[in-house]
């Protein structure tokens, strides 16, 4: 069972548009929510993160939405950039079960020129 | 900044043979994480260590073993490879230090395939 869910698979977005990657989870005991940006080839690099103890966090161009009744975060990417194209992970982790994380599936963004 | 690194970045094997991968956290990290990556797929958790000791397994087949040495880099060992576990390895660190949620760094992984 996925405990994390991320959509959509993919995603298109033009230049300059706003791009929007939900994810859903099951385990209450999360209490870190990340994402990260993969290239292909190269290892997961950490973009922004969140705790449940706030809604929203922006860094840049890149903001967070937390529902925590909902159990629902998401990634916003503001002025979306070819350069953004990649693949997010959302992740989750729980301090009382050691901290690793678990990945939703990942999303595929592609922001046109 | 000095991030994780991973050796070697490729790694070639044949079906049935031993393979050795290696982490080096970033300076004064205490935790390393194993993570694996199938073609398409998100990471996957192997096996955790936190100050040497080994702190958390996930889904770590038993012909794999992993250890955190004093310097605390650590190895991943992995026996009678098999064509499945072709895949990237990346491995995480971050500093925990009793302070509860960490915020891990992934290395640049290693691609192994084996054949």
């Amino acid at each position: 069972q996925q405990q994390v869910k991320q959509s959509p698979q993919s995603l298109i977005v033009q230049k300059g548009g706003i791009s929007i990657i939900n994810c859903a989870y099951e385990n209450t005991a999360f209490d870190y929510f990340p994402w990260y940006q993969q290239f292909p080839g190269k290892g997961p690099a950490l973009l922004i993160a969140i705790r449940p103890d706030v809604s929203e966090k922006k860094e840049g161009r890149f903001t967070i939405s937390f529902n925590k009744s909902a159990k629902q975060f998401s990634l916003h990417i503001m002025d979306s950039q070819p350069g953004d194209s990649a693949t997010y992970f959302c992740a989750a982790s729980a301090t009382n079960a050691g901290n690793m994380l678990t990945f939703g599936g990942g999303t595929r963004l592609m922001v046109k020129p | 900044a000095a991030g994780v690194i991973q050796s070697p970045r490729h790694l070639i094997k044949e079906k049935r043979e031993t393979a050795t991968l290696k982490c080096y956290p970033i300076p004064r990290h205490d935790t390393v994480y194993w993570y694996q990556q199938g073609p398409g797929q998100d990471p996957q958790f192997l096996i955790s260590f936190y100050e040497k000791m080994q702190s958390d397994k996930g889904s770590i087949p038993d012909r794999f073993s992993a250890q955190q040495f004093s310097d605390y880099h650590s190895e991943l060992n992995m026996s009678s490879l098999e064509l499945g576990d072709s895949a990237l390895y990346f491995c995480a660190s971050s500093f925990r230090q009793g302070r509860g949620t960490d915020t891990q760094y992934f290395g640049p992984g290693t691609r192994l395939t084996v054949l």
